[in-house]
């Protein structure tokens, strides 16, 4: 199946300073890229749509000018946590839409963000 | 909106019976229904993905069903061992594509 890497997979970071995520599509072009975000115990939660060369359209509630995405191929996407505070710490998950008319979602592995 | 709710929450059996996870969405307009195994502190696995058009697919020992028009789908595990414990995540992709999780059953086998 296809494969979607992320890097880091854990980092620790300081409040106030920024960190960047990366999503890697490894053997298929990906038209959409997702970011979820995941806290102890619950559920992922969609944070925002990412698409090749355009804006992130962004869920309710998730602030964009914290969170910033840019998908600036059809096989990477950054997830910048900008300004981190502590209850930014979380478990961060991407995933890709392949362009195979399936539409089946791959899951990165994940990035667990602690700040200190 | 669309919302997917996971009956039971946690779930604790012992180790060979057969087990029925239920998932139900709210908007049937969807591409897709997918089930997922994440294990503490890891990353997803996924199991089965079912497409709108089809009505079950299956695994090894995990069958999942999906009703569209009622807005259910069940994963049945036969013959459960302990390495089957984990959470277990009902995903439903809908319009743009988005994929909206259930909160998810935490099921324990026990040896």
């Amino acid at each position: 199946g296809a494969v979607v890497s992320q890097h880091p997979s854990r980092v620790i970071c300081k409040s106030g300073t920024s960190v960047k995520i990366e999503c890697r599509s490894l053997d298929f072009q990906a038209t959409t890229m997702f970011w979820y975000r995941q806290f102890p115990k619950k559920s992922l939660m969609l944070m925002a749509t990412s698409n090749e060369g355009s804006k992130a359209t962004y869920e309710q509630g998730v602030e964009k000018d914290k969170f910033l995405i840019n998908h600036a191929s059809l096989t990477l996407s950054t997830l910048t946590v900008t300004s981190a505070h502590p209850e930014d710490s979380s478990f961060y998950i991407c995933s890709a839409r392949g362009g195979d008319g399936n539409n089946e979602q791959f899951f990165g592995p994940g990035t667990r963000l602690t700040v200190l | 909106k669309q919302e997917v709710t996971q009956i039971p929450a946690a779930l604790s059996v012992p180790e060979g019976e057969n087990l029925v996870l239920n998932c139900s969405f709210t908007d049937s307009a969807i591409y897709n229904l997918q089930w997922f195994r994440q294990d503490p502190g890891k990353g997803l696995t996924s199991l089965l993905l079912i497409q709108s058009s089809q009505r079950e697919q299956t695994s090894g020992r995990l069958n999942a069903s999906l009703d569209k028009s009622s807005g259910r789908s069940t994963l049945y595990i036969a013959a459960s061992q302990p390495g089957d414990s984990a959470t277990y995540l009902c995903a439903v992709m809908g319009g743009g594509f988005k994929t909206i999780f259930g909160a998810g059953t935490r099921l324990f086998v026990k040896a």
